[in-house]
């Protein structure tokens, strides 16, 4: 199984100020998932990021607001741009493990917004 | 109406209790189903995943899918305290497409 840590793993911000959070996996995975995760809510993805090509952002989720990068196959980030109280969620990263619906998750980071 | 629907909880049972955790889906063409669990302040991990319908057991967990329901359990024999946790069901149908999840059953148990 895959190692996987975050960072921050939480913090306090003010409106309109963007965050960049980073995944730090310790094995090389083809694939990283960025999900949000807000409270009473189910897990959302909010998109996909494969090394070297652009991320694949799901319906309800724009590059704008939420750029991620993907340098090599085990670091990616994802800025949370323009914050705003509603944008207040666990914001997690996960890997493919030896199949696409086995996914290994980083521990969180915990996002408040003022 | 949601795709994964799933009691939120919290279910609370006392230490060595049979605990069921279940989920309905609306999406006839899932075949996949995991269940993680969440501790808390933790990412979640993943306990169990079954393809199609049936059983499948590891340890004191039992998953179970009834596809022609559809309808998902996960069983939890002789409970203990350290199974406290959120649990998460979860599934997709295949080939690269997403995973979605349910909101999460939030489980406690008292010693």
């Amino acid at each position: 199984s895959a190692v996987i840590s975050q960072k921050p793993s939480r913090d306090i911000c003010q409106r309109g100020t963007s965050l960049t959070i980073q995944c730090q996996v310790d094995s090389q995975v083809t694939m990283m998932f960025w999900y949000r995760q807000q409270p009473g809510q189910s897990l959302t993805l909010i998109a996909t990021a494969n090394q070297g090509s652009e991320a694949t952002y799901e319906s309800g989720f724009v590059i704008d607001k939420f750029p991620i990068s993907r340098p090599n196959l085990t670091f990616s980030t994802l800025t949370v741009s323009n914050m705003s109280p509603e944008d207040s969620s666990i914001y997690l990263c996960s890997v493919e493990g030896t199949d696409y619906n086995e996914q290994f998750f980083g521990p969180g980071t915990r996002l408040t917004v003022l | 109406q949601k795709e994964v629907e799933q009691d939120p909880g919290p279910l609370s049972v006392p230490e060595g209790a049979i605990v069921s955790l279940n989920c309905t889906y609306s999406n006839s063409a899932f075949q996949y189903f995991m269940w993680y669990r969440q501790y808390s302040r933790k990412g979640p991990e993943l306990l169990m995943y079954t393809y199609s319908s049936g059983n499948k057991e590891d340890g004191r967990f039992t998953a179970q899918v009834d596809k022609s329901s559809k309808y998902i359990s996960l069983f939890i024999r002789d409970s203990q305290p350290s199974d406290s946790a959120t649990y998460l069901c979860a599934m997709n149908s295949g080939g690269y497409q997403k995973v979605t999840f349910g909101t999460g059953t939030k489980l406690q148990v008292i010693p």
